[in-house]
């Protein structure tokens, strides 16, 4: 079966550092993977996905990385400000007909520090 | 644009207990989930539909159950709460299943079954 999963549960960072958050998966049939943030008490936000057929997508102060040969994503964030504090979680899909069912990894908290 | 609502926010319950989350979205979007998210776990998916009178099961069916008599609306029932089904339930949209489809969620409701 599928499995999204996330190398480092916690990560720190001083404000206006770089934060890179890693995700791996498992299943081969995944074409679409999506990055969320979750802010404390409340629903994931979408942040920015990326198709299997591309290996880099940009947003605003943003960035996913996408490697199909070792199944790995990253979310890149730049220039982080505190309120980029939160969790932040990848989810792949199933492939083909999967109807938008998503599988989430565990999440990575990520702190910034003034 | 209120996007997805669910009700309630929280909601303790005595096991043995039944109860229903509602869930409405006002996107005209045809796909609609549930997700459940347990402490420091990401979310996973309980069921799932793709239009009115279409639902599905996703990875933790078991104790619940669904309806969709409408495109707005998509409530989640559990019938005999037991302990195990604490957690924070999240309903979701998107316009269709395909990548590229944002699913948007709601702010979540927090259940604890004693």
């Amino acid at each position: 079966g599928e499995s999204v999963g996330l190398h480092l549960p916690t990560l720190s960072v001083q404000e206006g550092d770089n934060s890179i958050i890693n995700c791996a998966y498992s299943n081969s049939a995944s074409d679409y993977f999506i990055w969320y943030k979750q802010e404390s008490g409340k629903g994931p936000q979408f942040i920015i996905d990326i198709r299997s057929n591309m290996d880099k997508r940009q947003g605003q102060r943003v960035t996913v990385l996408l490697n199909k040969t070792v199944k790995h994503l990253s979310l890149q964030i730049a220039a982080t400000q505190p309120g980029d504090s939160a969790v932040y979680f990848c989810a792949g899909n199933a492939g083909g007909t999967s109807y938008g069912k998503l599988t989430f990894g565990q999440g990575t908290i990520l702190t910034v520090h003034p | 644009n209120a996007g997805v609502t669910q009700t309630p926010k929280f909601r303790i319950l005595k096991i043995g207990q039944s109860m229903t989350l509602q869930c409405t979205q006002d996107m005209n979007h045809n796909y609609m989930y549930w997700y459940r998210q347990d402490p420091g776990m990401g979310l996973k998916l309980i069921y799932y539909s793709v239009g009115a009178g279409i639902t599905d099961k996703g990875e933790v069916p078991n104790g619940y159950n669904v309806s969709r008599s409408t495109t707005e609306d998509f409530p989640l029932r559990l019938e005999l709460a037991a302990p195990s089904q604490t957690s924070v339930y999240f309903c979701a949209s998107s316009y269709s299943g395909g990548a590229g489809n944002t699913i948007y969620f709601g702010e979540g409701s927090w259940l604890t079954v004693v």
